[in-house]
């Protein structure tokens, strides 16, 4: 079974600040993709990275960057110049098959 | 704004009533996923069809159930409602079903069982 893991609950960042998110993940699947989505007090789901784990190159989304280490099973979300409206529940998520698993989430808030 | 379309957007019903909640997925995405959020917590898949089929199947309750119909709209039917079935409802959806692609997300039916 497919797992996906997200051992900080609840973190917090000074604006302008860099901050990493964690996550680790199971697949037995061969061809997968991974994802960081956003999710703001709006409840709207948006993504925000999309790693391929067949590519080496780590994915690059302006001030929003991971550090994927595929024989670790390791995803993590770095964000850079943190800004308030980053302030949000982050979750992170890997295909498998027919369906996307998502872990319980890092809920990030930025401070002034 | 993603594309999918959620209705309704709010719902309060009774424990033991039946709802059902529509999902219009973005124009050309042939696949719908259903997930449920549960009060701060993460996403639990709920069912994946694909074309008008069942694809996937999660955690989803034998009250539940689910559908997608020729114009790939697609419902979801909770029965026999309980206090724990309120909880947020995202309906998402992508082109395809390979699952390499970024899921689209409807802003959700919050449903609250009282």
């Amino acid at each position: 079974a497919q797992t996906v893991t997200q051992s900080q609950p609840e973190m917090s960042v000074q604006e302008a600040e860099t901050v990493t998110l964690s996550c680790t993940y199971d697949t037995s699947e061969s061809n997968y993709y991974l994802f960081w989505y956003k999710q703001p007090p709006s409840r709207q789901m948006i993504l925000v990275i999309r790693q391929e784990a067949y590519k080496q190159q780590n994915a690059t989304e302006n001030r929003f960057s991971v550090n994927f280490q595929k024989a670790a099973k390791s995803f993590s979300l770095k964000i850079s110049d943190s800004q308030l409206g980053d302030t949000a529940m982050y979750f992170c998520a890997a295909s498998g098959t027919y369906k996307y698993i998502f872990g319980t989430g890092t809920r990030l808030k930025v401070l002034a | 704004d993603s594309g999918v379309t959620q209705t309704p957007k709010h719902l309060i019903t009774a424990t033991g009533q039946r709802v059902t909640l529509r999902c219009s997925p973005r124009s050309g995405d042939l696949s719908v996923y259903w997930y449920q959020q549960s009060l701060d917590q993460g996403l639990q898949f709920l069912i994946q069809y694909y074309n008008g089929e069942e694809r996937a199947k999660g955690n989803i309750l034998e009250r539940f159930s689910a559908q997608q119909f020729p114009d790939l709209h697609s419902e979801l039917n909770l029965s026999s409602l309980e206090l724990g079935d309120s909880a947020l409802y995202f309906c998402a959806s992508s082109v395809e079903g390979y699952l390499t692609g970024e899921l689209f997300f409807g802003e959700g039916s919050r449903l609250t069982v009282l």
